[in-house]
């Protein structure tokens, strides 16, 4: 596609659901990262996938949270008993080679209430 | 370990007017940096990239500086217009993979 691609792009939930958000990198790029951004504060960092390499983890908050990337292109970010601090704006991002420039997704705003 | 700093935090200047905002990293073995701008509810908009090689880039209105041994990079945008009021934000791609991003600048160009 043309861009990066998430959705819902909203997606409100009662506490204790599980959510899953999708994003469609663009296509042939081999990187793909989530990130979570809460109400007026920065990017942290959730997930990074490369090609067929194991992802980096590192970020998930907790084990509520999972991701796969599957075919190296669609990624899934699942969130299981969802919580209200939950809550935020979830981004995905793709690139291409090892120096080229990340393009972002228009992110899920995910509510949890 | 890297950190990004961005100073100012918030700015708020006259339309038409020349400004630089600042990023400042820690450890100079990045691979590249990258500027976005974000527009309030919405995802990154990325502005421009500049390669560890490089000093500058430029997109339009918009020029963007590396100096990797200061460990700085300035983003500067000519002429300023309402259009460009958004939250900046820079990041810095380190010799793994990561993007280490700084809290961002806010800026508000006033008609």
């Amino acid at each position: 596609g043309a861009g990066v691609s998430q959705s819902p792009s909203n997606k409100v939930t009662e506490k204790g659901k599980d959510v899953e958000l999708r994003c469609d990198p663009i296509s042939g790029h081999t990187a793909l990262y989530w990130y979570r951004q809460s109400l007026g504060q920065g990017l942290e960092f959730l997930i990074y996938f490369q090609g067929n390499s194991a992802p980096d983890k590192s970020g998930l908050p907790s084990d509520r949270f999972s991701a796969e990337r599957t075919g190296g292109s669609v990624s899934t970010l699942t969130i299981q008993r969802t919580q209200q601090e939950d809550s935020a704006v979830y981004l995905c991002a793709s690139r291409g080679g090892m120096n080229t420039e990340a393009f972002f997704g228009q992110g899920t705003r995910l509510t949890v209430v | 370990k890297q950190e990004v700093t961005q100073i100012p935090a918030a700015l708020s200047v006259p339309e038409g007017e020349n400004l630089v905002l600042n990023c400042s990293f820690t450890d100079s073995a990045i691979y590249n940096l990258q500027w976005f701008r974000q527009d309030p509810g919405k995802g990154l908009t990325s502005l421009l990239l500049i390669q560890s090689s490089q000093r500058e880039q430029t997109s339009g209105r918009l020029n963007a500086s590396l100096d990797k041994s200061s460990g700085r990079s300035t983003l500067y945008i000519a002429a300023s217009q309402p259009g460009d009021s958004a939250t900046y934000l820079c990041a810095v791609r380190d010799s793994n993979y990561q993007l280490i991003w700084g809290a961002g600048t806010k800026l508000i160009i006033k008609p």
